[in-house]
């Protein structure tokens, strides 16, 4: 079972758009449309910001935005805020044990 | 208001027991799976193990298969994570979090804050 593939980092300007790819096979991000996606500020512990692939908890902003393509799934940050600075991590449902989730990428708002 | 309370900062021997806890409140705990999240300093998250305490089922990582015991009390709504004998490697922050299935498929909706684990000659 291995970790899912995300980029190390990323960088926008505020007001852009970012998309962060979290790649996995075809037994995990493949098989199922639950991708969930999490932010990690330093020092405080994640935040399920994405689930299900493209659906969002109450209260999380609607600048988040996710999706999926085969064996890829994406998470995409519109209008970027200085607040949106952390870390980000995918997670795949895998039937045979729990979840994985990716390697996490840090977000850095220029 | 669904809450998940941590029991606090650890500090142990390399071949020590360990068992840290995560009581949650606000919600029918027999209900929802609960899992341990390890992260090491400086790395990633990794899901350890999930417990469903209605009925005590299981499941673990393959890292983590044997390496720890996850466990749960329904009558004080607190679930378990033990070590029998720490590594130095076992240094990191541990959170457990909520993971509800059913309407939609949420594995951590709800997050505890953490309890570090300090190993150490």
């Amino acid at each position: 079972q291995s970790a899912l593939t995300q980029p190390a980092s990323v960088s926008g300007s505020p007001g852009q758009s970012i998309t962060i790819s979290c790649t996995g096979t075809s037994s995990d991000v493949g098989a199922y449309d639950y991708v969930s996606w999490y932010q990690q500020h330093p020092g405080k512990a994640p935040k399920l910001i994405i689930y299900d692939v493209n659906d969002r908890p109450s209260g999380v902003s609607n600048r988040f935005s996710g999706s999926k393509s085969g064996n890829t799934a994406s998470l995409t940050i519109s209008g970027l805020q200085a607040e949106d600075e952390a870390d980000y991590y995918c997670s795949s449902y895998t039937p045979s044990t729990t979840h994985v989730f990716g390697g996490g990428t840090n977000l850095t708002v220029l | 208001e669904v809450q998940l309370v941590q029991s606090g900062a650890e500090v142990k021997k390399p071949g020590e027991s360990l068992k840290i806890s995560c009581k949650g409140s606000g919600y029918s705990f027999t209900s929802y799976w609960i899992g341990w999240v390890r992260q090491m300093p400086g790395r990633g998250l990794e899901w350890m193990a999930i417990i469903y305490p209605g009925d005590s089922g299981t499941r673990y990582s393959p890292p983590f298969q044997g390496q720890v015991t996850i466990s749960a009390d329904k009558s004080i709504s607190t679930a378990y994570l033990q070590w029998s004998s720490l590594k130095d490697s076992d240094t990191a922050m541990y959170y457990c979090a909520r993971l509800a299935y059913g309407s939609g498929t949420r594995p951590g909706d709800y997050w505890g804050q953490g309890t570090k684990v300090t190993v150490s000659a």
